[in-house]
């Protein structure tokens, strides 16, 4: 069956180190993959894309790994800060006929950054 | 700019009663998509619009769900006869043409409960 799994339970870590988040899938064949950021009460915002042919891409203090063959991707906020605090979310994009995609999102993982 | 709009922000229903979600993209943009989001749940896509072309509805649950939108631009999701399981929170999302590459923006969400 095709999967789409980040770690559910929360990911606590002290101000200053580097969180690690983990989306993996089964079963699919993603063009793209994305990272978003959610806030409680908010709709998600879009942090990161990388593509299939790219292995890591950087922004600031973010980046994101996508291993093909693992079928994995990793998200790294370096150097955190409490107002990292949020819930990551990945998605697949999927690439159809017809020339349409489609995002298949992960349930999110909770970070918490503690002073 | 403006982002996108969603209305209302909250609504509460008992069961059996029609709604009307109403999403207003952002301006230009020619991708418009509905997702619901459980508690703990990641985004479920419901359906997409893309310009003119016929909209893809595979992922509206049952034939309770439909949407139109209208001038491609505003969009309204109904769900007649609500039932207590569509509680949930229902995100719009737009982009300036289909997703892969693009951006999507996502609007706040209408907090859906049924009573």
């Amino acid at each position: 069956s095709q999967k789409i799994e980040q770690n559910s339970e929360a990911l606590n870590i002290q101000e200053g180190k580097t969180a690690t988040l983990t989306c993996n899938y089964t079963n699919y064949s993603p063009a793209y993959l994305q990272w978003y950021r959610q806030d409680p009460g908010r709709g998600p915002v879009f942090l990161l894309l990388i593509r299939e042919n790219e292995k890591e891409k950087r922004k600031e203090r973010l980046k994101v790994t996508f291993d093909t063959t693992l079928k994995q991707s990793l998200f790294h906020i370096t150097a955190s800060q409490p107002a990292d605090s949020a819930t990551y979310l990945c998605a697949l994009v999927l690439a159809f006929s017809g020339g349409y995609n489609k995002l298949i999102f992960g349930a999110g993982t909770r970070l918490a950054v503690h002073p | 700019g403006a982002g996108v709009s969603q209305s209302p922000s909250n609504k509460v229903t008992e069961k059996g009663k029609d709604v009307e979600l109403r999403c207003d993209p952002i301006s230009g943009h020619t991708a418009l998509y509905w997702y619901r989001q459980s508690l703990g749940q990641g985004l479920e896509f419901l359906i997409y619009f893309q310009g003119n072309s016929a909209p893809d509805k595979s992922g509206l649950p049952s034939d309770r769900f439909s949407a139109e939108r209208t001038g491609g631009s505003v969009s309204t999701l109904t769900i007649q006869r609500t039932q207590q399981e569509d509680s949930a929170v229902y995100l719009c999302a737009s982009s300036l043409e289909q997703i892969g590459s693009e951006t999507q923006y996502f609007g706040p969400g209408t907090r859906l409960l049924v009573l």
